[in-house]
Formats: C-alpha cells, structure tokens, sequence
C-alpha cells in the first residue's frame, strides 16, 4: 500500500516559533510538493522539489523554507511562525512519469497561537 | 499558463440527487484528467481519471468525460449519498517544469 506519511496531524505552536512539518514517501517519487489549504483558496502551492537538494518556489513561498536532503523527505520549515500561517498543509508526491496521478499525505492542521 | 476552473461551491443535495460539478481546463496539449477528493480530516485521494479525449473515467459511481472540444470534464453521479459529502478538486497532472494545477475545489453537502 503505497505512503505519504506527514508527521504530525495537529500542531499548536506559538508565534515567532520555527517549525518542521515533515513528509515521508514510500514510492521511490522524484517529485513532492507543500500546499497549504484554506478555506475558499483551495490549494495554493508553497514549494516544490523535483531531485534532491532541488526545490522551486510556488505561489506563495514567503515565510517558509523547505529541505529535500533524501528522495524520501520533503520537509517545510516556517522560519518564524506567525498567525496568518494557521491553516491546513498537505504534502504529495508524484513520480517522474508523465500523465500520473499524486498521492497526498492526511494533512497537518497547524494552528499558531 | 495551464489552468483549471471548477464551479464554486458549496453545492448541497439531498441524498438520491443528480450531481453535476462542472471543470474547465486550459493546457498544452492534450494531458491526462483527474478528478481527486477529500474527505473531512484527510489528503485528496484520486477519485477517477481520464487518460485521453473521449475517454470516461468512472468510480465509486462518478462519471467524467474528457471533452476535447469543450475543454471540459465534468463531474457527475446519478444518485449521490450522504456518505459523498467531501470536497471535489478537478486537477491537472504534472508536466514537464510544471507542478500540478488543481480548481479551488467544490464542496459537496448531502443531507438525508
């Protein structure tokens, strides 16, 4: 049964805190991603890394670094949380083929208080 | 560049209603189609997909099919469950330099 697994479900931290949110695929994937999701702006793409030690900038990067130091783990840091960072972040994988369909994580709810 | 466009939601039924959620997408070429959802507290999962014009993709007993001429791939069931109620992203898969494009989701209530 293939795996995107994010490491935490829910995380409370508070503001000015750094924060790891980690995810782990079991696919052999070149390729994941960081989304974050709020309500009525669906998905919103934070970072992306198609290789190791490779990432991409999506829409919305500000805040937030990523680290891909092993094909398997696709981390995301915020640097410095701050409140409007609450929110849903989701995590995916795909592999390098064209045309595949992506395999997400169960979600961190990250509230920042 | 390649986009997507869903239909706003929310969009509430009652159970045994027909269910239409309408995608529209902008691309190069002629990429594969998805359909993914979420239900509440998880990840999208793939929901059903569709390879080339013409083709439908069916699952769980959800429908889309591929309109090249319209652009278009559109969701439908003929009788939906309360058990249906999630959120409905309609999606395009990765290519090349380009990350997945997903809509800003449907949200779907059915209500007994």
């Amino acid at each position: 049964d293939v795996k995107v697994t994010q490491s935490s479900r829910y995380l409370v931290k508070r503001t000015g805190e750094k924060v790891f949110l980690e995810c782990v695929q079991d696919m052999d994937h070149e390729n994941m991603f960081w989304y974050r999701q709020d309500p009525g702006l669906g998905l919103r793409l934070i970072y992306f890394s198609y290789d190791v030690k490779m990432k991409e900038k999506g829409d919305i990067p500000e805040g937030y670094s990523v680290s891909r130091e092993k094909k398997e783990r696709f981390s995301l840091i915020l640097e410095s949380a701050s409140t409007n960072q609450t929110s849903m972040y989701l995590c995916a994988s795909v592999t390098g083929l064209k045309n595949t369909e992506a395999f997400f994580g169960q979600g961190t709810r990250l509230t920042v208080v | 560049g390649d986009s997507v466009t869903q239909m706003e939601g929310p969009v509430t039924l009652s159970e045994e209603a027909f269910l239409t959620i309408n995608c529209t997408y902008t691309a190069t070429g002629y990429p594969s189609l998805f359909w993914y959802v979420q239900y509440p507290g998880e990840g999208l999962q793939l929901l059903l997909k569709a390879t080339k014009a013409d083709d439908k993709g069916s699952n769980k007993g959800f429908e889309a099919t591929y309109r090249k001429e319209t652009t278009s791939f559109h969701l439908e069931k003929g009788s939906v469950q309360v058990s249906d109620s999630a959120v409905y992203f309609c999606a395009l898969p990765l290519s090349g330099n380009t990350p997945l494009v997903f809509g800003k989701g449907t949200r779907l209530s059915v209500i007994a």
